[in-house]
């Protein structure tokens, strides 16, 4: 049974670093395929993807926020890390961590965790 | 960037009806296309991958097609646990740049 955890502060301050992690199980990212991403909406708005790190370490990046975000994970204890420097009130979002998984050529997102909200506010 | 669209912005349907939802691609992204479902609260649900390979438990009423820049989600016969928003996403970039449309919200007429 594949399921993933969001967690991290609710408030932060305009300025200051967020830093969520994502704690997963029913699945290893050493396994040739694997993958995690974290995946943000506002408030009544659209769905937007942030960053991908994979079963070999490689990391990649939205390019309109690639300078503010760092991912990394910690395959011991099935963790994802994503931090966001210089958080603003723009910022404030629902972050959603989700299992990404190729199967050449298709890459699924299929499993997801229920999000955690933080609001950017002063 | 590739950019996503999705008409209509909303759907009014009622329950049995069906229902046809457009998301359209402003570059070809070939079949690497996918549509979510997310109800109010809740995580979006993939429903179909590969443009029209659906995911695992997902009823055969959902349907997808399209390739290049035009894609199509069909319900055939709308159930009332079908009210929500559905997002395509493309993940044809390489590097990512995995882009999700505004939605399409499907609601009750």
């Amino acid at each position: 049974q594949v399921t993933l955890r969001e967690s991290g502060p609710a408030l932060v301050k305009p300025t200051q670093t967020l830093t969520l992690t994502c704690t997963f199980s029913g699945f290893s990212l050493s396994t040739s395929g694997m993958c995690v991403s974290w995946v943000r909406q506002p408030p009544g708005k659209a769905l937007e993807w942030l960053a991908l790190i994979d079963w070999d370490d490689d990391k990649y990046y939205s390019t309109s926020l690639k300078t503010r975000l760092t991912i990394s994970k910690d395959t011991s204890k099935n963790q994802v890390v994503l931090t966001m420097t210089n958080m603003d009130p723009v910022d404030t979002a629902t972050y959603y961590c989700a299992r990404t998984k190729w199967e050449l050529p298709e890459l699924l997102f299929d499993y997801w965790g229920q999000g955690t909200l933080v609001t950017v506010s002063s | 960037e590739i950019v996503m669209t999705q008409s209509p912005a909303t759907l009014s349907v009622s329950p049995g009806e069906r229902a046809t939802l457009s998301c359209r691609a402003s570059q070809s992204v070939s079949s690497n296309l996918a549509w979510y479902q997310q109800k109010p609260g809740q995580a979006p649900r993939l429903l179909i991958y590969g443009a029209s390979t659906r995911a695992t438990g997902i009823p055969a009423r959902f349907s997808g097609s399209g390739s290049g820049t035009e894609f199509t989600l069909t319900i055939s016969s709308l159930q009332s646990e079908d009210f929500a928003v559905y997002y395509c996403q493309q993940y044809n970039n390489w590097p990512p740049e995995y882009t999700f449309g505004p939605g399409t919200k499907v609601d009750i007429k």
